[in-house]
């Protein structure tokens, strides 16, 4: 069975401070694709990265990072040196290569950065 | 400006109202799909149309009637709803490459049932 599992329910931190997010995930495909989607209020969920199974190099986007790691089943995403711009419900994805429409969603981390 | 544009962004309705939401995308994808949010549950994928066909109804209730003219645009019909079916709806549309599928999403649009 698919599953995303994000522990952190919700997160503060001091704008400036780096943040880390969690996703576990669980799938017996041995082919799936992971994402992270950001929600900010006005509630449209925002695409900020995709990562194939078979590609576990990790990826870094101006201040996001993402650290994919099989062997956890983990693909954790990492703010550097956060703005209050950041602040929102962020979400953790799995799609398997059979049913690439389905999105399994984790619950999501709400993320407020303070000034 | 999203690629993906859904109106109305709020809705009140009451039990015995009909109402439709609509969705339109501008991005030249072949799938559309609804998402529903509750509060304090997981997105849940509602329908998934492939150039204009169904090709999934996650076991949603018949109160809810998607309808989808042509790849560029979807309804969801909504009658006689409850108030647990206040959610956030979300359509979405992706370009289905074989290679993996990115799903984008609109604003979505607040619905209340009351």
């Amino acid at each position: 069975a698919q599953k995303v599992t994000q522990a952190q329910t919700e997160i503060s931190v001091v704008e400036k401070e780096d943040v880390t997010l969690d996703c576990v995930y669980e799938t017996r495909d041995t082919t799936y694709y992971l994402f992270w989607y950001k929600q900010p209020p006005s509630g449209e969920l925002v695409f900020l990265i995709r990562r194939n199974s078979f590609d576990e190099q990790n990826e870094i986007s101006g201040r996001y990072s993402w650290n994919f790691q099989k062997s956890t089943s983990s693909f954790n995403f990492t703010i550097t040196a956060s703005q209050v711009v950041d602040s929102a419900v962020y979400f953790c994805a799995l799609s398997e290569a059979l049913d690439t429409d389905k999105l399994i969603f984790g619950t999501g981390t709400r993320l407020q950065v303070f000034p | 400006e999203t690629g993906v544009t859904q109106t109305p962004r709020h809705l009140v309705m009451g039990m015995t109202n009909k109402k439709s939401l609509k969705c339109e995308q501008h991005l030249g994808h072949n799938a559309m799909y609804w998402y529903k949010q509750s509060a304090k549950k997981p997105l849940e994928l509602m329908f998934v149309y492939n150039f204009k066909e169904q090709t999934e109804n996650n076991s949603v209730p018949s109160r809810f009637s998607p309808e989808c003219p042509n790849s560029s645009h979807l309804f969801l019909h909504l009658h006689t709803l409850q108030p647990e079916d206040s959610a956030l709806y979300l359509c979405a549309s992706s370009p289905r490459q074989a290679s993996g599928n990115t799903i984008y999403f609109g604003e979505g649009s607040w619905l209340t049932v009351v």
